[in-house]
């Protein structure tokens, strides 16, 4: 069985300052790994995510997250974060051998973007 | 617009009353999934279906049953409610290696048990 873990339940910072919201996984076969945002009354979102080829994973607005396999994490991070990035954040694992591609969630971060 | 629909979006029950949640989706996925969120605890799965005609259970599926009507919509019943049932539930559809692995997710239905 695989597991996830996100570090920080909640992670307030100020507009254009750096951010990095922690994952770590658990699993004992290979996986693929994804970042979904969910903003506030919304359904999720895919972010980013990584299958194989480079372990640098970049999304459209910026954020950016890196498969380290010998530390199983896959953090993710934003040189610039804006107002617009409040929401909170989910770590995913999904085992890439499986048939039933069941993703297993970590409890999110809350970023919080202050001006 | 393509995507996963789910109704109602809000809905109030009184303990031991039953409810069928809906949702479709129109992307032509193979595998659709039910999830719980409540505060602090992410997502997590109640049913699956992997392909039309089959459905498993998740994480947390006591108090609940699905059904793959076809391959457009899975539904989630509950037939007796409880408290412990509030939360928001989001339907979720996938193509797994044609459609990246990737979920779409429905908006959520927001159900209140009292």
């Amino acid at each position: 069985a695989q597991s996830v873990t996100q570090l920080d339940s909640q992670v307030p910072v100020f507009e254009e300052a750096p951010v990095e919201l922690r994952c770590n996984y658990s699993s004992s076969v290979s996986v693929y790994l994804f970042w979904y945002v969910q903003y506030p009354n919304q359904g999720l979102q895919l972010l980013l995510k990584y299958l194989s080829g480079s372990t640098l994973v970049e999304s459209i607005n910026g954020f950016e997250a890196e498969f380290n396999k010998s530390q199983t994490s896959f953090h993710l991070r934003k040189p610039s974060v804006h107002i617009s990035d409040t929401a909170e954040y989910f770590c995913a694992v999904l085992n890439s051998g499986g048939s039933n591609y069941k993703l297993t969630f970590g409890k999110g971060t809350l970023l919080t973007v202050n001006p | 617009n393509a995507g996963v629909t789910q109704t109602p979006k809000f809905q109030v029950l009184k303990t031991g009353q039953s409810m069928t949640l809906q949702c479709a989706q129109d992307m032509n996925h193979n595998s659709m999934y039910w999830y719980r969120q409540d505060p602090g605890m992410g997502l997590r799965l109640i049913y699956y279906s992997a392909s039309e005609g089959t459905t498993d259970k998740g994480e947390v599926p006591n108090g609940y049953n699905v059904s793959r009507l076809n391959k457009r919509e899975f539904s989630l019943r509950l037939e007796s409610a409880a408290p412990s049932q509030t939360s928001v539930y989001f339907c979720a559809s996938s193509e797994a290696q044609r459609g990246g692995y990737g979920y779409t997710f429905g908006s959520g239905t927001r159900l209140t048990v009292v």
